[in-house]
């Protein structure tokens, strides 16, 4: 069945250094792709997301590329702050309504 | 704005105990989702529904039933809660591309 595999965690960064949180998957078909967000004591909301092959995601900084060669989507953010402290999930979708996620990555930014 | 309500942001409950857990979207949604989100795991799916009566069992669908009556409204029963379904669990409805997520319950059953 389909799977996402990301980068365990946690992720410890300085401000303003860059991030790269690693994810792949594994699908029979051509999935669409997702980054979400869970900040603390809150839900997941969607951070950005990829359609088809070298279709990029971004938003609020943070920016994804779908590589279909790889079956990557890797998340990256240039400089980082301490409010992007959060845990980030990867996902797929490809058949139907169902996500597929990955089992998240806590990241941590220290000032 | 889009928005998912749970009844509670934390519960405590008795092994044995029959739970319902309440969602609630104002979108007009026809697809909602009940996930489990535990550490190491990610989100699970537990159960969906695309449509009011209508339902399908997800990934981890024992121990759990559901109910949707109404359009905005998902409910999650625990029939007869056990420690191992301690979790935080996680609703969401679905638009066109995307799934929206209430802010989670977390349960604990002693």
């Amino acid at each position: 069945g389909d799977s996402v595999t990301q980068m365990e965690g946690p992720v410890t960064l300085s401000e303003e250094a860059f991030l790269t949180i690693n994810c792949t998957y594994t699908a029979t078909g051509y999935p669409s792709l997702f980054w979400y967000v869970q900040y603390p004591g809150e839900g997941l909301q969607l951070l950005l997301k990829a359609t088809k092959a070298d279709d990029k995601g971004s938003n609020k900084g943070f920016e994804a590329t779908y590589r279909k060669e790889t079956t990557s989507f890797h998340l990256e953010k240039g400089s980082v702050q301490v409010s992007d402290s959060a845990v980030y999930f990867c996902a797929l979708m490809e058949y139907g309504n169902k996500l597929v996620f990955g089992a998240g990555t806590i990241l941590r930014v220290k000032s | 704005d889009v928005k998912v309500t749970q009844s509670s942001r934390y519960l405590v409950k008795r092994t044995g105990e029959k739970v319902f857990l309440e969602c609630v979207q104002d979108m007009d949604h026809e697809n909602m989702f009940w996930y489990r989100q535990d550490p190491g795991l990610g989100l699970r799916l537990i159960y969906f529904s695309y449509d009011v009566k209508m339902k399908e069992k997800g990934d981890i669908p024992e121990g759990y039933s559901v109910s949707r009556e109404k359009k905005e409204r998902f409910s999650l029963i625990l029939e007869s809660a056990s420690t191992n379904q301690t979790s935080m669990y996680l609703c969401a409805s679905k638009s066109a591309y995307e799934q929206y997520f209430g802010p989670g319950t977390r349960l604990t059953v002693t």
